[in-house]
């Protein structure tokens, strides 16, 4: 059983379209991080969220880390193809000083 | 952030041989990681290398199947023993910036027959 727990697995919508990605957890963590993978590529580090309740924009995505900190979104506006790939977030926790990867969301954007 | 080399990118190796995957930092860390990814799928910790120090080992992993190197504080490998179809799978290091999250490298692309 994974700490974090995405929804969906795997996504198809149309270029245009509007989506978001959670990421859920019964356990806090310090920060969450989320990641953008393209295929023969290593994970990106798109964003880190510290306190709950926060929301940050990176152009057309947003993200927002849940107040008590076990929870988090991510949702892309007007998605385009370029935004295809596996979408992972993070949860570290300073006790262990470790990782936890989500299980992971597979979007396709069709043009 | 840092920046990861790791190769080779892909191998296709016979049942019973062993792969060693290199890992190269462009500057000193403390701590790096070893993962294993199914295409499509999230990662799986293997082990956490410091330098000068045996790794650590996740749990399900062994050192005698994953034998790590860390030999300073900017290189790596994982060796990958006695591989058997089941091996197959995408192996990533990665370095962390201390809870502000990972840099990756590009991983390697097993694939055992």
């Amino acid at each position: 059983t994974q700490l974090l727990e995405q929804s969906p697995q795997f996504l198809s919508i149309q270029e245009g379209e509007n989506l978001t990605v959670y990421c859920n957890s019964s356990s806090v963590f310090s920060s969450l991080q989320w990641y953008r993978q393209e295929p023969g590529e290593g994970p990106v580090l798109l964003v880190t969220v510290v306190t709950g309740g926060e929301v940050k924009k990176l152009k057309r995505l947003t993200f927002q880390f849940g107040d008590a900190r076990k929870d988090s979104s991510l949702h892309i506006t007007a998605a385009q193809p370029g935004d295809t790939g596996l979408y992972l977030c993070a949860g570290f926790k300073n006790t262990g000083n470790q990782f936890y990867f989500g299980t992971g969301t597979s979007l396709t954007v069709i043009p | 952030s840092a920046v990861i080399s790791q190769k080779p990118s892909r191998d296709i190796c016979q049942r019973g041989t062993s792969l060693t995957i290199q890992c190269q930092v462009d500057s000193q860390v403390t701590m790096m990681f070893w993962y294993r990814q199914q295409p499509g799928q999230s990662l799986t910790l293997i082990a956490t290398a410091n330098q000068g120090s045996e790794a650590t080992y996740e749990s399900g992993f062994v050192i005698d199947k994953f034998p790590i190197s860390r030999p300073n504080l900017t290189f790596s490998t994982l060796t990958v023993s006695n591989m058997s179809p089941e091996d197959s799978s995408i192996y990533l290091c990665s370095v962390s910036g201390q809870g502000y999250g990972y840099t990756f490298g590009s991983g390697t692309r097993l694939t055992v027959v």
